[in-house]
């Protein structure tokens, strides 16, 4: 594709439940990123995909999100039980390989009401 | 935290001066990047330095990297109102190519 993209833009859910966040990476593109930022702060490391490496979760908040990226493809990051402190706009990135620049999506804007 | 510093926080200035933001940093890297957001959203790339560099131009924007000190610049010169957006420097730790931001520095260029 032209860019990353990512679905849905927004996204209001109720507390308790389940989201699915879905991030399609320019094609090609081996390394895939995703952070979380909340208004007017940084982005937070959440998980990376490299390859057929094992993914760094090492930035996953609980055990409440995961994510996986199939046939090096596309990926979802999913919120089960979804809290107020989980809104947030979660962004995907991807990159052709490691060291190189990255190419981020709009975000996905999360609110859990 | 690994995460990069970046000061100034914030950064107001007028049209026509130039901007300064620094980044500091903790362990060795491979490169440092620069990335530019506005209004909350994606973010885009401006421009990497690897380690055995120390400047680099694109552009109006000037990058400098003191690998002894840990620290990183941005110029961004003759500034125009278009370039008020939040700046994050970006590093990979040698982590495996993982990217950590900093916190940013939200610069606001006044007409």
């Amino acid at each position: 594709g032209a860019g990353v993209s990512q679905s849905p833009s927004n996204k209001v859910t109720e507390k308790g439940k389940d989201v699915e966040l879905r991030c399609d990476p320019i094609s090609g593109h081996t390394a895939l990123y995703w952070y979380r930022q909340s208004l007017g702060q940084g982005l937070e490391f959440l998980i990376y995909f490299q390859g057929n490496s094992a993914p760094d979760k090492s930035g996953l908040p609980s055990d409440r999100f995961s994510a996986e990226r199939t046939g090096g493809s596309v990926s979802t990051l999913t919120i089960q039980r979804t809290q107020q402190e989980d809104s947030a706009v979660y962004l995907c990135a991807s990159s052709l390989g490691i060291l190189t620049e990255a190419f981020f999506g709009q975000g996905t804007r999360l609110t859990v009401v | 935290s690994q995460q990069g510093e970046e000061d100034p926080q914030a950064l107001s200035i007028q049209e026509g001066e130039n901007a300064t933001m620094n980044c500091s940093y903790k362990t060795s890297i491979n490169n440092l990047q620069w990335y530019r957001q506005n209004s909350g959203r994606g973010l885009v790339h401006l421009i990497l330095i690897r380690s055995n560099e120390r400047e680099k131009h694109s552009g109006r924007l000037r990058v400098t990297l003191d690998t002894s000190k840990k620290s990183s610049s941005l110029l961004i010169t003759a500034s125009r109102a278009a370039d008020t957006a939040s700046y994050f420097c970006a590093t990979d730790y040698n982590q495996g190519g993982k990217l950590i931001f900093g916190q940013g520095t939200e610069l606001s260029v006044k007409p």
